[in-house]
């Protein structure tokens, strides 16, 4: 059974970093391009960032290009997403998701990162 | 990059056929076939139920329909139950650059 579980989130003051994780099981993490999703307080679903599974194709989001770095560790089938320079507007559920053919056929449970002072 | 355009919301009462539209552009809905559809319900992880435009993963039932005209695609729910309740997503590949884009998300009411 695949799952994703993700943890790390907390409140950070404007301008802060926080470092979240994934912890992935059930399948052969390395072959699988990985994501992150947020879901901002009574908002819609946000794409943030996509990892190829060696770590050779990166994507961002506009809006986190420059601030965020995703990363993988294929040999503790975790995915990391390290967050600077963070904003009230980040303030959300980040949802670490497995691809599958371009969509996002897994989803962990989410964790709250709260941006405020 | 602007999300993809659907209703705020839809409604159908038990048995009936509802509807969902997502309008994108010819650089994400109308230029490949990578749209899939979530059904997301409070407090739960969101659920993949469509990809590839018309595609169902493998216990998701026939009740659920993709189809795509142009920069739009649609989720169709037929024989509406009360558990089909629930936020609906449509998501699409944009790219290399943009890589994928969601759209705002339509709450279906079951009445």
């Amino acid at each position: 059974e695949v799952q994703l579980v993700e943890s790390g989130g907390g409140l950070v003051q404007p301008g802060g970093s926080l470092r979240v994780s994934c912890e992935a099981s059930g399948f052969t993490f390395s072959s699988y391009i990985m994501s992150w999703v947020r879901q901002p307080p009574g908002k819609g679903l946000e794409w943030v960032s996509s990892l190829s599974g060696s770590g050779g194709d990166i994507y961002y989001a506009d809006d986190v290009k420059g601030r965020f770095t995703i990363s993988r560790d294929n040999s503790k089938n975790t995915l990391f997403l390290q967050m600077n320079s963070l904003r009230a507007g980040d303030t959300a559920l980040y949802y670490c998701a497995k691809d599958y053919l371009l969509a996002f056929d897994a989803w962990g449970q989410g964790t709250m990162v709260t941006v405020s002072s | 990059q602007s999300a993809l355009t659907q209703p705020r919301s839809v409604s159908g009462s038990p048995g009936q056929s509802v509807t969902i539209s997502c309008t994108g552009t010819s650089s994400d809905v109308g230029g490949y076939n990578y749209v899939s559809w979530y059904q997301h319900n409070p407090a739960k992880s969101p659920k993949l139920i469509i990809y590839d435009v018309i595609k169902r993963p493998s216990g998701v039932p026939d009740r659920f329909a993709g189809s795509k005209s142009g920069n739009t695609a649609s989720l169709t729910i037929s024989g509406l139950q009360a558990d089909d309740e629930a936020d609906y997503f449509c998501c699409s590949y944009a790219g290399t650059h943009n890589f994928v884009i969601f759209g705002g998300g339509t709450k279906l009411t079951v009445l």
